[in-house]
């Protein structure tokens, strides 16, 4: 029953390395999205999609690749990892309400750790 | 200067006070004003929602946006230790799916 599921739940590595997370949403919500909650619980979007086009792309260094295989589904892939990664990443979606939406809804998030 | 502040706490009230949490904004242009709350290592979960100018209800919360001095609150009647969380406050403007966050205020409700 769960609308919003990130995998996996804890992630570490050693900095250099590439790793994804996954996100899946099942509540038939168009847009999806990311966010990184750094340690000062400060959240900021990363990246958007609306029907598996990209629409918000924030200044996100371009090691971070977001990949939409389909609407309920929204990957992020991150490249040579650096200890700045270090934070939680939450996918969220929303509703289509014609251009732009309004409630979201969140994942359990991604405990990233760059050692 | 953040488009959205959000004073970090924390906040500690003792069981059943009235809590109020609030934030500031610079740009006028915002429309629409959500509350979260976020439980220790989990995800925001959206609490209220709000269009404009108002006050709207939901049980033991009540969020009032004032427009003409771009600031937002969020009051919690009859607070439980079940409310310690933190709470942040959200915002977009019209047509757009971007969200801009406050950093959060920490609350503590003590038995």
């Amino acid at each position: 029953d769960t609308a919003v599921s990130q995998t996996p739940k804890y992630l570490v590595t050693q900095m250099g390395n590439d790793k994804s997370i996954k996100c899946e949403q099942n509540l038939g919500h168009d847009t999806m999205y990311w966010y990184k909650q750094d340690s000062k619980k400060f959240l900021k979007i990363m990246f958007s999609y609306n029907n598996k086009e990209l629409i918000i792309n924030e200044t996100v260094p371009n090691r971070f690749s977001p990949k939409s295989p389909d609407k309920a589904h929204l990957n992020l892939h991150i490249n040579s990892l650096e200890l700045g990664d270090s934070a939680v990443y939450f996918c969220a979606s929303s509703q289509d309400r014609g251009r732009a939406s309004y409630e979201q809804y969140f994942g359990p998030g991604t405990r990233l750790t760059v050692t | 200067q953040k488009e959205v502040e959000q004073d970090p706490g924390p906040l500690s009230v003792p069981e059943g006070a009235i809590v109020s949490l609030n934030c500031t904004y610079s740009n006028s242009a915002f429309q629409y004003f959500m509350w979260y709350r976020q439980y220790s290592r989990k995800g925001p979960e959206l609490l209220m929602y709000t269009y404009s100018s108002g006050n709207k209800e939901d049980g033991r919360f009540t969020a009032q946006v004032d427009k003409s001095s771009k600031y937002i609150s969020l009051f919690i009647r009859d607070s439980q230790p079940s409310d310690s969380a933190t709470y942040l406050c959200a915002m977009s403007f019209s047509g757009t799916y971007k969200y801009i966050f406050g950093t959060g205020t920490r609350l503590k409700v003590l038995a």
